[in-house]
């Protein structure tokens, strides 16, 4: 398959740990990458490679991966994540393309 | 620090075509695939495709028929056109550094986005 799968919306408790995944058949071979995006601004990337965290990106960022399934995870949330998160990764295809997830509407409650 | 730049008509008619172009400042142009990405209102990202300094391209397959993404190393900038657009072309288009480690892929940084709009 192409595609990679997330739950449109997940909300979390001011402090507490979040869990977003994303699903699909490529994450068998492949890691996923995972991006924040807020209102009216372009995508940052906060997770690469399962479980790389770029410069300026705090530590309660963190990424998993099992089977068919990557996860990010946000321990003590706050509210500036809320955001959407989008993860990437290649297509299954062979031909190296890139797909994207539908995204996760994460809210702090 | 690497920073991208874009620019480009916003506004198009059915059948038009699309054009965009990103500068690269700063950084390395020819270690990376330099890529574009859109997101229509209200939904998520799509990869339209990608070039490095070489010119070696991959398109998106839904996309490929109507794309052409085309690189200046001599200006560090790489260009998008998208030809016969309709109103679901509609959306904000950015480009994007795309690394790999070989295997997977990841995108940073992103230009700051270029809402583009088909309408008659």
């Amino acid at each position: 398959s192409s595609y990679l799968t997330q739950d449109p919306a997940v909300s979390v408790t001011l402090g507490q740990t979040v869990r977003i995944t994303c699903q699909g058949d490529s994450l068998n071979t492949y890691y996923a990458s995972w991006y924040q995006q807020k209102p009216g601004q372009a995508p940052i990337l906060v997770i690469y490679s399962k479980n790389n965290r770029p410069s300026g990106i705090p530590d309660r960022f963190s990424g998993s991966s099992s089977g068919n399934t990557a996860s990010l995870t946000i321990t003590g949330a706050q509210a500036e994540d809320e955001a959407d998160y989008y993860c990437n990764s290649r297509d299954n295809s062979g031909n190296l393309h890139v797909v994207f997830g539908g995204g996760t509407k994460l809210t702090v409650l | 620090q690497v920073q991208l730049q874009q620019w480009g008509a916003g506004l198009l008619k059915p059948s038009e075509t699309l054009s965009l172009t990103c500068a690269v400042h700063g950084g390395s142009f020819s270690d990376y695939y330099w890529s574009w990405i859109r997101q229509s209102a209200g939904k998520g990202l799509e990869w339209i495709g990608e070039i490095n300094h070489s010119g070696d391209t991959n398109y998106n397959p839904s996309l490929k028929s109507r794309v052409t993404i085309s690189i200046d190393t001599s200006k560090n900038q790489f260009s998008l056109r998208l030809i016969s657009v309709t109103a679901a072309d509609t959306a904000i288009y950015y480009c994007g550094r795309r690394r790999t480690n070989n295997r997977d892929p990841w995108f940073d940084p992103w230009g700051q986005g270029t809402l583009v709009t088909v309408s008659s």
